[in-house]
């Protein structure tokens, strides 16, 4: 069972600044990782899917890269909607494991 | 417009049984593979269930193999997932979701399960 590690847990940033998430894998899973965005009480969101490539309709300030275990997610200007718990999603094998998550909260 | 509308959850004793369905609209139903997701209660998602297009492969996380069994009806849309012997660690917002071949693309709003005595 391939294990996805995010990191960090919590980020705290002011809207403006550039956030990068990262989400490592514990063995190779090519470019099989997809990115989504929960709100509270919402389902999640799919963002990026195969490492990156945006879903449709996703603002481009969001961008996703990596290949192999490693993989981020950057944002490169935070919105005030964009605090929101992000996970990884790796489909290479199964089962297909979601990373812990990361918090992005507001500084 | 892509829907996905969750029913079926609710309150259940530990050790009982529970099916929620997940009714299907805007899209061609019999070309996707379709899942079930949980979420329990400030943790984080699992995935639980998959299941392929004519409902011939299905899988499922470890955890709830041989306890919950995840069926389609292509002729109405809608995708189920049977769940029983029902244990405290089931309880969770259960989603349904299309998978989109690498992802799951779209998700339905969830349906709380509670497994409390």
């Amino acid at each position: 069972e391939i294990v996805l590690t995010q990191s960090p847990a919590t980020l705290s940033l002011s809207p403006g600044e550039r956030a990068t998430l990262s989400c490592r894998a514990s063995q190779s899973i090519s470019t099989h990782l997809a990115w989504y965005q929960q709100k509270p009480g919402q389902p999640p969101r799919l963002l990026i899917y195969d490492a990156s490539n945006r879903a449709t309709g996703v603002p481009a300030r969001f961008s996703g890269s990596g290949s192999g275990t490693d993989f981020t997610l950057t944002i490169s200007s935070l919105e005030p909607e964009d605090f929101a718990v992000y996970y990884c999603q790796q489909r290479s094998n199964w089962p297909p494991n979601f990373g812990q998550g990361t918090k992005l909260e507001i500084k | 417009e892509v829907q996905l509308v969750e029913s079926g959850g609710g309150l259940v004793q530990p050790g009982g049984s529970l099916r929620l369905s997940c009714a299907a609209s805007g899209f061609t139903f019999t070309t996707y593979w379709m899942g079930w997701v949980r979420q329990a209660p400030g943790k984080g998602l699992e995935w639980v269930a998959n299941i392929k297009t004519d409902g011939s492969d299905k899988y499922y996380v470890d955890s709830v193999k041989g306890r919950f069994t995840i069926s389609r009806d292509n002729a109405k849309n809608s995708l189920y997932l049977q769940m029983n012997s029902l244990r405290a660690e089931d309880t969770a917002v259960y989603y349904c979701a299309r998978d989109g071949g690498r992802n799951f693309d779209c998700w339905g709003q969830g349906t709380l399960v509670t497994v409390s005595s």
